[in-house]
């Protein structure tokens, strides 16, 4: 079976750092995926991982360990839009089956 | 263009209804997808199409019946749903199945089942 655990909920401020983990257990692992959706609106692809390290794309930053079976996404400078829910994602050996984590629910106050 | 669009926004639909809802992209995607989603849960998969053919059955039942009429084009037929299957559906494509990673999502259909 395939699984995914990452917090459910994270609050932080405004201008700080947040670290969101998620750890997997699947069969055929290829990549790490995270998405982000707003309350009511539609999942939005953030980044991807394949390989080991971190990949950076404006203040979000994405890292993979295949070894620990292990990522995490990491958002700095935190703005009051940051506040949705966060999934991470898996793509295995069955190509177009992405598996999502439960989401981590991310709040930021002034 | 890089947008996925979904009609109808919001479906209400009694238990001996047939309806449908549309999607449709125009980014040359060749996979294209269905998902259901529950308040505060993930996405679930449902159908996966790859280049117009029906590649993945998450063993959906019988009364959700997807179609592909073309490469930018699909379909999920509703016919004698249940209350518990009121959700917001989501359609999504990606470049090709194997960069199922990255996917485009839809605004969705927020479907009642009265």
């Amino acid at each position: 079976g395939q699984s995914l655990e990452q917090p459910s909920e994270v609050t932080a401020v405004e201008g700080a750092i947040v670290q969101i983990n998620c750890t997997y257990q699947t069969s055929g692992f290829y990549g790490l995926s995270w998405y982000q959706q707003h309350d009511g609106g539609a999942p939005t692809f953030l980044s991807y991982n394949a390989l080991d390290g971190l990949e950076e794309t404006g203040r979000f930053s994405s890292f993979l360990s295949r070894s620990d079976s292990y990522g995490y996404l990491l958002l700095q400078e935190l703005q009051m839009k940051d506040s949705a829910s966060y999934f991470c994602a898996v793509t295995g050996n069955q190509g177009g089956k992405l598996i999502f984590g439960q989401g981590t629910e991310l709040s930021v106050k002034p | 263009d890089t947008e996925v669009t979904q009609t109808p926004k919001h479906l209400v639909m009694g238990m001996t209804n047939k309806k449908s809802l549309k999607c449709e992209q125009h980014m040359g995607h060749r996979a294209m997808y269905w998902y259901k989603q529950k308040a505060k849960k993930p996405p679930e998969l449902m159908f996966v199409y790859s280049y117009e053919k029906l590649s993945i059955n998450e063993s959906v039942p019988s009364r959700f019946s997807p179609e592909c009429p073309n490469s930018s084009l699909l379909n999920l037929h509703l016919h004698a749903l249940q209350p518990e299957d009121s959700a917001l559906y989501l359609c999504a494509s990606s470049q090709d199945h194997t960069v199922d990673y990255e996917q485009y999502f839809g605004p969705g259909t927020r479907l009642t089942v009265t």
